[in-house]
């Protein structure tokens, strides 16, 4: 079945760390995948996305994320956690059908990320 | 400003009421989508619509129906039903042809008592 897998219910970093969060997918395609991210009651943010070329992307807030076809995987990073990156992270994919069409997003479960002082 | 709406940002209904959710777009998007969200479950997928007078069960419908008469609305109706209502519920839209993300609306509470 087709799926988006977040590894990590939750995590835990201080202020000033790295993070790495990880997010595989099963489709029998590239998919188009995204990260997005949520604060508390809010809706979604889309932090970067990828759809081709460059493997490495760069998003807003300092996250970056690099496409790995051969692990199935495209990770969120961050070298240096600010207080403010605490939130929920959504790891996301598109599938595009045979005739171009984008449809039926899907979402992982989420990474809940908590930064210490 | 071009965006998602969605209305009401909390709502109370008693058990055993119908009651619809309202989203509306103005970015000219093929495609919406309904998610509800519990902690711990992600966002998981009630229904979605590529295109105007139809659309397609995701993976949590029973329970819930839509309409897409226009292509600026996907209005949400969690019926009698749906044996655990209240949950938090996103509207989002992309277009169906090109490389763009979706856009969300901020959500609407519901709390069925």
């Amino acid at each position: 079945a087709q799926s988006v897998t977040q590894p990590d219910i939750h995590i835990t970093v201080s202020e000033g760390a790295s993070l790495e969060l990880r997010c595989n997918y099963s489709y029998g395609a590239t998919p188009y995948l995204f990260w997005y991210v949520q604060s508390p009651g809010q809706g979604l943010q889309l932090l970067l996305k990828y759809f081709s070329g460059d493997t490495l992307v760069q998003g807003i807030k300092g996250f970056e994320a690099e496409f790995k076809r051969s692990q199935s995987s495209f990770n969120l990073r961050k070298p240096s956690v600010h207080w403010s990156d605490a939130a929920e992270y959504f790891c996301a994919v598109i599938l595009v059908n045979s005739g171009g069409s984008n449809y039926k997003l899907t979402f992982g479960k989420g990474t809940l990320l908590t930064v210490n002082p | 400003d071009g965006g998602i709406t969605q209305s009401p940002k909390y709502l109370f209904r008693k058990e055993g009421q119908n009651v619809t959710l309202s989203c509306e777009q103005n970015l000219n998007h093929d495609a919406m989508y309904w998610y509800r969200q519990d902690p711990g479950q992600g966002l998981r997928l009630i229904y979605y619509s590529q295109i105007v007078n139809d659309f397609q069960k995701g993976d949590i419908a029973e329970g819930y129906s839509v309409s897409r008469e226009k292509k600026e609305s996907f209005p949400l109706t969690v019926t009698s039903a749906q044996k655990n209502p209240t949950a938090f519920y996103l509207c989002a839209s992309n277009p169906t042809q090109g490389y763009t993300e979706a856009f969300f609306g901020q959500g609407t509470r519901l709390t069925v008592v």
